[in-house]
């Protein structure tokens, strides 16, 4: 099991906001990155750090953070959106990784 | 552009062990650690370790501390994931990933195209 917690599902309209969040208590030290994943397919790199996102990823990706909770955000979301997100961050003790539980998106 | 090429599909039967390689193209592979990922079917993401292509330096999960071993052969610019006493819980596609860039060591990108490792006897 993870230390990280995601909600499982989540979706959204065409066009509309979503958060999809992720809890841990090593997010009060250190920023989430995250992760798309479509099927079949490996995952994508969509935000790191503070709020930055890697070439080639649209502005509507936004990354926040708050306490013990890291959000991202997709503004706008579109048909291709949908997907797996994962969240990830170092583990609090160790230089070790974890990695949330992932929330399936669906856009509707 | 920058990848990681990953080998074949392996099917092993339980007891065995596998190795998997990750080749690195388009940029200098001792600059970069290297992660490596693991996904049972219809599961998420699963780290198991890193290593430091420099340094050869490397760390594991504890879930698999004592069956995991990560490796590099540098003058090829690839490195490897062995995985020993194979189960069926094992079953699952193997991901290397790069780190992203020298502040966040937990910022994955590119990735392997994934390595489906399948344990049946």
């Amino acid at each position: 099991s993870s230390d990280l917690t995601q909600d499982p599902a989540v979706s959204v309209a065409v066009g509309q906001t979503v958060r999809i969040t992720c809890q841990g208590d090593s997010l009060r030290t250190y920023y989430a990155s995250w992760y798309q994943q479509k099927p079949g397919q490996a995952p994508v790199l969509v935000i790191y750090g503070k709020n930055n996102r890697p070439s080639g990823i649209p502005d509507r990706f936004s990354g926040s953070s708050s306490g013990n909770t890291a959000s991202l955000t997709i503004t706008g979301a579109q048909a291709e959106d949908e997907a797996d997100y994962y969240c990830n961050s170092r583990d609090s003790s160790s230089y070790h990784v974890e990695f949330g539980g992932g929330t399936k998106l669906t856009v509707l | 552009q920058v990848q990681l090429v990953q080998s074949g599909a392996e099917v092993k039967k339980p007891g065995a062990s596998v190795k998997v390689s990750c080749k690195a193209f388009a940029y200098t592979f001792t600059y970069f650690d290297i992660n490596w990922v693991r996904q049972a079917p219809g599961q998420g993401l699963e780290w198991m370790g890193w290593m430091n292509p420099n340094s050869g330096n490397t760390g594991y999960a504890q879930k698999f501390q004592g069956r995991v071993t990560i490796t590099k052969n540098t003058s090829i610019s690839t490195a490897y994931l062995e995985l020993s006493s194979l189960r069926s819980e094992d079953t699952a596609v193997y991901y290397c990933a790069r780190r992203f860039n020298h502040d966040y060591p937990w910022a994955f990108d590119p990735w392997g195209q994934g390595t489906l490792v399948t344990v049946s006897s």
